[in-house]
């Protein structure tokens, strides 16, 4: 079965600075990943997908995640917060040829301080 | 092209009654997927339907169901209503099935049990 955990119910940051969400996930087979955004009274938006053409995505935003296997990891990450950027953010895994859906963290509310 | 659109956007039904809502896709997009969100369980996959057929189906008691039509719309239907099925109801559309393909979500349908 895969999981994904996502650490931090709540993170806050200053407008400018480096945002940092982590993902760890387990998976019995290589997976997808993927980072979506979520903001008041909406839908998610994907934000970007791993999906071992290359370890580093870019996304949408100027987010970006970074795939490391050895630690089971999926980290976003943004240079400089922007007071938009405030919502929830959740981390989803789909290894399960599709057959099971997405599975999602429970995400990680992103708060910005001015 | 437009977005999913889900109807209603909020719904009020009281314990032991049903309800149906509903989901039409992208223009072009023939997998539609259906998922729960409540503050407790999070994003819990409900069911994935591709070409009018159930292609999947979550760990979700037999009241949950649902249908998928020929122009790809989908409904999904919860009979006996139960105060703990108070909940967003997402679903998202892709052009394909199975895993790795991009979902789309809609806004959403909130449904409050009394």
């Amino acid at each position: 079965a895969q999981s994904v955990t996502q650490l931090g119910s709540h993170v806050s940051v200053s407008e400018g600075a480096l945002v940092l969400l982590r993902c760890n996930y387990s998976s019995s087979v290589p997976p997808y990943l993927f980072w979506y955004v979520q903001y008041p009274n909406q839908g998610l938006q994907l934000l970007l997908k791993y999906t071992s053409a290359a370890t580093l995505v870019k996304g949408i935003n100027g987010f970006e995640a970074e795939f490391k296997k050895s630690e089971t990891s999926f980290h976003l990450t943004k240079p400089s917060a922007h007071m938009s950027d405030a919502a929830e953010y959740f981390c989803a895994v789909d290894s399960g040829g599709g057959a099971d859906g997405l599975t999602f963290g429970k995400g990680t509310h992103l708060i910005i301080q001015p | 092209k437009a977005g999913v659109t889900q109807t209603p956007r909020y719904l009020i039904k009281t314990r032991g009654q049903q309800v149906t809502l509903s989901c039409s896709p992208i223009s072009g997009h023939r997998s539609v997927s259906w998922y729960q969100q409540t503050p407790g369980q999070g994003l819990q996959f409900l069911f994935e339907y591709f070409s009018e057929t159930q292609r999947n189906k979550g760990n979700f008691p037999g009241r949950f169901s649902g249908r998928q039509f020929s122009n790809s719309r989908s409904e999904m239907n919860v009979s006996t209503l139960e105060l703990g099925d108070s909940a967003l109801y997402l679903c998202a559309s892709s052009f394909f099935a199975g895993e790795n393909n991009e979902q789309f979500f809609g806004p959403g349908t909130r449904l409050t049990v009394l």
